[in-house]
């Protein structure tokens, strides 16, 4: 099965410096990555994807992700954090199990929480 | 576009109730889902159509009924709410995978549901 394993439950930083939230994958076969966000109180909301091409994925509001297939990876990352980046964020793998409709799978989610 | 639509925002219910959780998109998507989230848990897929009059199990469909009647609309049903279905639901839509094109999957805003 398809999966994604995000390894820390909360990311804190400090206003400015840059920010790394964690994502590896498990997979057969090429992977279709997912960063998605929700702002306390709402929906997910999109990020960016990865299909496939260039190993750095750039995506709404400044932030950015790395495919690194050697490390099983796609960290989500952002050089300048701002306080409003605070949020629940997560991963996700598309299922290419027919039994699933091709749905996404999500990872549980990284609090990160950006301080003054 | 109006995008991914919920209804209601928030509801409590006893133990025993039934209700109907509705979702709607104006996006002519034709594949839709049910997400639950639960804290420390991620999202959890308990229902999916891939089209007008055609629905399946997810992973977590036991106590859950969806019918699809139409592209717009994909109702999901709790006949008899447990304490256990307490949790936010999250509808979403996407053009129908396709292979070899990946697409994504837009949100609702959720449901907030408390089972007593």
């Amino acid at each position: 099965a398809q999966s994604v394993a995000q390894p820390e439950d909360q990311v804190n930083v400090a206003e400015g410096n840059p920010l790394t939230v964690k994502c590896t994958y498990s997979v057969s076969g090429n992977p279709y990555l997912f960063w998605y966000v929700q702002y306390p109180n709402r929906g997910l909301q999109f990020l960016l994807k990865y299909i496939t091409g260039d190993n750095l994925v750039k995506g709404s509001y400044g932030f950015e992700a790395e495919f690194n297939k050697s490390q099983t990876s796609f960290h989500l990352k952002k050089p300048s954090a701002l306080v409003s980046d605070s949020a629940l964020y997560f991963c996700a793998v598309r299922d290419f199990n027919s039994n699933s409709g091709y749905a996404l799978n999500f990872g549980k989610g990284t609090s990160l929480l950006v301080t003054p | 576009n109006a995008g991914v639509t919920q209804t209601p925002k928030f509801q409590v219910l006893k133990t025993g109730q039934s209700m109907t959780l509705q979702c709607a998109q104006d996006m002519n998507h034709e594949y839709m889902s049910w997400y639950r989230q639960d804290p420390g848990m991620g999202l959890r897929l308990i229902h999916y159509s891939v089209g007008a009059g055609i629905t399946d199990q997810g992973e977590v469909p036991n106590g859950y009924n969806v019918s699809r009647s139409t592209t717009e609309d994909f109702p999901l049903r709790l006949l008899s709410a447990a304490p256990s279905q307490t949790s936010v639901y999250f509808c979403a839509s996407s053009r129908k995978w396709s292979g070899g094109t990946q697409e994504t999957q837009y949100f609702g805003p959720g449901t907030r549901l408390l089972v007593l």
